[in-house]
């Protein structure tokens, strides 16, 4: 039981440049979340899902995409990187209707140059 | 939008000394979670308060939820090295949130030996 999981720990990019940010989760659940987290400011939620095939806007989508096709999967695109995008990425997930504990990822450090 | 405003951002203490940190908003939350964080990690949840004036304690931390749901406190009774971190308040809105968090800003704990 692996938890979450998230590909890649660490990247750089140049500006205009995309990516994909993987999370997965083996705890079946059903909601998952992506944040950011810069320093002095908490985390902040970019996107999240519901379910499989659903995705919705959190606090700060602009410049972001993603995507649910499977359960156990949340990806994470940018599809042309700006400097202001250089943060830590965490995705999170939580079992519907419990307690609403988040679990968390350990964390994409992201660099845009 | 649901803010909340987590204070002091940086704390430095001696081992043996107590400490609060305080975490408020202006609206009501249906409940508040604190994580904590270690470098390098995603966040780990420590405690969820639910009701109006209810007191939680796990081991020398001690939390606490308002009366009218707007704010929490964390207290550490004589901190340790080991507490060192960042601690992480989070709202959840009531009616049909999806389990989305509000955070704040984070409190980076030090304690030296």
């Amino acid at each position: 039981n692996a938890g979450v999981t998230q590909t890649p720990k660490f990247r750089v990019l140049k500006t205009g440049q995309s990516m994909t940010l993987l999370c997965a989760q083996d705890m079946n659940h059903e909601y998952m979340y992506w944040y950011r987290q810069d320093p002095g400011m908490g985390l902040r939620l970019i996107h999240y899902s519901v379910g499989e095939g659903t995705t919705a806007k959190g606090e700060v989508p602009d410049g972001y995409n993603v995507s649910r096709l499977k359960k156990q999967n949340f990806l994470l695109g940018l599809e042309s990187a700006a400097p202001s995008q250089t943060s830590v990425y965490f995705c999170a997930s939580t079992l519907r209707g419990v307690s609403n504990e988040q679990f968390f990822g350990p964390g994409t450090r992201l660099t845009v140059l | 939008t649901q803010l909340l405003e987590q204070s002091p951002q940086f704390l430095s203490i001696q081992e043996g000394e107590n400490l609060t940190v305080y975490c408020n908003s202006s609206s009501v939350f249906s409940s508040l979670q604190w994580y904590r964080q270690e470098p390098g990690e995603g966040p780990v949840l420590l405690v969820t308060v639910v009701t109006g004036g209810e007191v939680k304690k796990l081991k020398r931390l001690t939390f606490q939820f308002g009366d009218a749901r707007k704010d929490s406190s964390l207290h550490i009774t004589a901190a340790q090295p080991g507490d060192t971190g960042l601690y992480l308040c989070a709202g959840i809105a009531g009616g049909t949130s999806y389990g989305k968090l509000t955070f704040g800003q984070g409190t980076i704990l030090t304690v030296h030996p």
